[in-house]
């Protein structure tokens, strides 16, 4: 069975620009959530998507944003990138409700310049 | 809110020793701990996990000891190699239904020597 696999792995954007990252769940598995991992703060909860809704919602301003397609495909936008937001961003996905495991994916460097 | 404070920042085993790291909580609202293992470049991989109604659950060389009443619980790796060298975090998920929101302590970054 695959793993979680998160497009693409290295990214370097300039301030002020936007940038779309990517996850694929294990195949089956329905919630995805993402985090950002950063020296400074740690693993810091973004959002879930549980069948394409948005389940739960971390404390991150607004210009992050998630959506989740129809295939448990997930993709995260963050608009206006500011310095503070190069980190690498984590994505793990679950099965369902019931199964509380969590996997996650290698995750995407990003690198705000 | 809803916190998990991890400690030690850093520590440094023999290989053979033991490696303890430890969590506390400050909301009772949690209703599973796990403990993740990252490599340099990885993902964290789930290493085991524990629920709050058991006190101790055991796996090869890792056991986790949760303690409810002082809303503690830490992580125990027996006989550590060379190769557990790796950050260890600790996580609690709130007792919301159907979330998969974890909150993750700090961090403990594991080193042992040969």
């Amino acid at each position: 069975k695959a793993g979680v696999t998160q497009t693409p792995r290295y990214l370097i954007k300039t301030r002020g620009q936007q940038v779309t990252l990517s996850c694929s769940p294990i195949s089956g598995h329905r919630s995805v959530s993402w985090y950002q991992q950063t020296p400074g703060q740690g693993l810091q909860f973004l959002f879930e998507y549980f069948s394409e809704t948005q389940r739960n919602k971390g404390n991150f301003p607004g210009r992050f944003s998630g959506r989740q397609f129809s295939n448990s495909r997930s993709e995260m936008n963050v608009s206006t990138l500011e310095l503070g937001d190069s980190a690498l961003y984590l994505c793990a996905s679950s099965s369902d409700r019931v199964n509380t495991e969590a996997f996650f994916g290698q995750g995407t460097r990003l690198t705000v310049v | 809110q809803q916190q998990v404070k991890q400690s030690p920042q850093s520590l440094i085993v023999q290989k053979g020793g033991i490696s303890i790291i430890n969590c506390a909580y400050e909301n009772t609202a949690f209703d599973y701990f796990p403990w993740y293992q990252q490599f340099p470049g990885k993902g964290p991989a789930l290493l085991i996990a524990i629920r709050p109604d058991v006190s101790e659950k055991k796996e090869g060389r890792f056991t986790i000891s949760f303690n409810k009443s002082a809303k503690q619980f830490s992580l125990h790796i027996m006989d550590s190699q060379p190769g557990d060298s790796a950050t260890y975090f600790c996580a609690a998920r709130p007792r919301l239904q159907g979330a998969q929101k974890l909150v993750f302590g700090q961090g403990t970054r594991l080193t042992i020597n040969p």
